[in-house]
């Protein structure tokens, strides 16, 4: 399983547009890249998932560059909630494959 | 989405004595389901894989015999935290992906328990 890499925390002010990056130098040609969003004393929440390029939905950006060895979570415009810890994983696919989490990072939005 | 149920999602026991979380995915089917635990400040670490119909897999370093696992439908996977101590006092999490075979899935996690043990 690819071994993913990212800032421990970020801080940033409410309405402002938060990048998160992870690192994945050892991707395999067939993982994806996936964020999770995890609040205190609650399960992960899926946020989004990209193979490459990029990917949007109405919560985020995922971007991918073409080498796939990293990947940038956008998340536009954050609120106070959206303080919490976002995973990036990096895995194969199957439903029975199960999903290794790094560290994460602990974003703070302040006001 | 996909919504996996966890139950209870907090729950006080008493040192040496037994406790069974459930994890049931509610509008699918799940062969597989995944159970992790998180301690304070850290990330999710993965204890065993569970799957229906037969035995689970443990990651190294869990006692399959402390913690019990039952996949005894497609829809739901028990974990039992056997003669618990305060050491095992930590926050589960179950999951589950939705689909077969080789497409990729999203995975769903309940809404994790927190065991607290006295």
């Amino acid at each position: 399983l690819a071994k993913t890499t990212q800032p421990v925390s970020m801080d940033s002010y409410e309405g402002q547009e938060v990048n998160i990056t992870c690192s994945h130098n050892n991707i395999a040609t067939n993982d994806y890249i996936t964020w999770y969003q995890q609040f205190p004393s609650q399960g992960p929440r899926f946020i989004i998932q990209g193979y490459k390029t990029k990917v949007t939905n109405e919560v985020a950006s995922l971007f991918i560059p073409a080498d796939r060895k990293s990947s940038t979570l956008s998340l536009p415009r954050v609120s106070l909630s959206d303080t919490a810890v976002y995973y990036c994983l990096v895995g194969s696919s199957g439903s029975a494959r199960q999903l290794t989490f790094g560290s994460g990072t602990q974003l703070t939005v302040l006001p | 989405g996909a919504v996996v149920s966890q139950h209870p999602s907090r729950v006080i026991c008493k040192s040496g004595t037994s406790v069974k979380i459930e994890c049931r995915s509610l509008d699918f089917q799940a062969t597989t389901m995944f159970w992790y635990r998180q301690f304070p400040k850290q990330s999710l670490m993965l204890m065993a894989t569970s799957n229906e119909g037969s035995k689970a897999t443990y990651e190294q370093g869990v006692e399959k015999d402390k913690f019990l696992i039952n996949h005894a439908s497609l829809t739901l996977s028990t974990l039992t935290v056997t003669s618990a101590h305060p050491e095992d006092s930590s926050f589960y999490i179950c999951s589950a992906r939705q689909g077969l075979g080789t497409t990729n899935t999203e995975a769903f996690f309940g809404q994790g328990t927190r065991l607290t043990v006295v």
